[in-house]
């Protein structure tokens, strides 16, 4: 079946420094890729995401490039907050809907 | 527009004994996912209607596990009887359509603790 395997945390960086989080996966056909992020205190919610190959997801300036070559689907960001604290799950949604997460990466941001 | 709502948050029950959580998606969302997210885990599908047939339960437990939704709208998760292993937080998503591109939109989940 599908999986999703994301880098394993915490990961602790100061605040504007250069945030990578890895994400690769296995899956049949051509699914679409997600990042989702859960906030202290608050549900998942969705970051960015990428439905075909060498599209670009961003958002909050988090990027992530939809690599087929390699299924891959890392998260970066330039310059974190404190703000950015959260954990961060990557994932994929086959064409029947069925989605399927990474184990999560808890990321802390100290100023 | 209003999020999808999950009832109750905490629940703290004995081993073999049941419970019950609900799920109100998101209005016009047709399809509905229950997740079940074990500590330190990802989310991991439990079932998937589609309006209210089911399309995906391959990986629900249905010896202790079952769900239903009932006029395609709100949703039940039932375990009965309740093991250990089942303390998780079981999350209530929704989203407009199957396909592949589709947002999840998720509730806050409820958290159940088997003593």
């Amino acid at each position: 079946g599908d999986s999703v395997t994301q880098m394993e945390g915490p990961v602790t960086l100061s605040e504007e420094a250069f945030l990578t989080i890895n994400c690769t996966y296995t899956a049949t056909g051509y699914p679409s890729l997600f990042w989702y992020v859960q906030y202290p205190g608050e549900g998942l919610q969705l970051l960015l995401k990428a439905t075909k190959a060498d599209d670009k997801g961003s958002n909050k300036g988090f990027e992530a490039t939809y690599r087929k070559e390699t299924t891959s689907f890392h998260l970066e960001k330039g310059s974190v907050q404190v703000s950015d604290s959260a954990v961060y799950f990557c994932a994929l949604t086959d064409n029947a809907g069925k989605s399927t997460f990474g184990d999560g990466t808890t990321l802390t941001v100290k100023p | 527009e209003a999020g999808v709502a999950q009832s109750p948050r905490y629940k703290i029950i004995e081993k073999r004994q049941s419970v019950a959580f609900w799920c109100n998606p998101i209005s016009g969302h047709a399809t509905l996912y229950w997740y079940q997210q074990i500590l330190g885990q990802g989310p991991k599908l439990l079932i998937q209607f589609q309006n209210n047939g089911v399309v995906d339960d391959s990986q629900l437990p249905k010896d202790r596990f079952s769900a239903e939704r009932l006029k395609g709208v709100d949703s039940t998760l039932k375990i009965q009887p309740a093991k250990l292993e089942d303390s998780a937080v079981y999350l209530c998503a929704s989203s407009t359509g199957p396909s592949g591109a589709n947002v999840l939109t998720f509730g806050a989940g409820s958290r159940l603790t088997v003593l």
